[in-house]
């Protein structure tokens, strides 16, 4: 069983729909939670970072943590074409040792 | 200014060569890091470099060297190339002294590695 995973889409929306991703895990170690978003041939950049449980807001994202279910989430409200990329979710453990990322999954926001 | 660069971008090469990939950050960072992304887009870290200190070497072949002559530098060395060293590797770096990965990290624009 893969530590992070990911379904990889492809996600096909039409612009203003609200995007739901997900990441399941199974090391409970894991206290960091991090969102990615990837352009295609571009480097991953950081989107939102979480530390343990709760639910964190910047703009039209949201992520939640769930750490009792081990499950994560990244909203994305009011979805424009220029959010078509690859979203990576990426965990870290409490003593740092420990860091997967997730497979990917690809969005497509029709305009 | 680019954060952090990579040279070069595209690499096609046969099977049996050395190659080195360049990686520069000019933001200052402490910690240095390469990932390999697969066709399949996972994304896994390979090692990073501290002061001059390797701190994680996950299980890659020795055939995969990092060496950093400076804090803002660390290249990639790779002998003898197999098929199935081609994929996008990445170059990272955060401000974490720890290099425990709880730092942002900012990645570079990727190398497209080919092995024929």
């Amino acid at each position: 069983q893969k530590e992070v995973e990911q379904d990889p889409g492809p996600l096909s929306v039409p612009e203003g729909a609200i995007v739901s991703l997900n990441c399941t895990y199974s090391n409970s170690a894991f206290q960091y939670f991090m969102w990615y978003r990837q352009y295609s041939r571009k480097g991953p950049e950081l989107l939102m970072y979480t530390y343990s449980s709760g639910n964190k807001e910047d703009g039209r994202f949201t992520a939640q943590v769930d750490k009792s279910s081990k499950y994560i989430s990244l909203f994305i409200r009011d979805s424009q074409p220029s959010d078509s990329a690859t979203y990576l979710c990426a965990m870290i453990s409490n003593t740092g040792n420990q860091f997967y990322f997730g497979t990917g999954t690809s969005l497509t926001v029709i305009p | 200014d680019t954060a952090v660069s990579q040279t070069p971008k595209y690499l096609v090469t046969q099977m049996g060569n050395d190659k080195s990939i360049k990686c520069e950050q000019n933001l200052g960072h402490d910690t240095m890091y390469w990932y390999k992304q697969d066709s399949k887009k996972f994304l896994k870290i390979m090692f990073s470099y501290n002061n001059k200190e390797l701190i994680i070497n996950e299980t890659v072949p020795n055939r995969f060297s990092p060496k950093s002559p400076d804090k803002a530098h660390l290249n990639l060395h790779i002998n003898s190339l197999e098929l199935g060293d081609s994929a996008v590797y990445f170059c990272a770096s955060s401000q974490d002294p720890q290099g425990s990965h709880t730092d942002t990290q900012y990645f570079g624009p990727g190398t497209r590695l080919t092995v024929l």
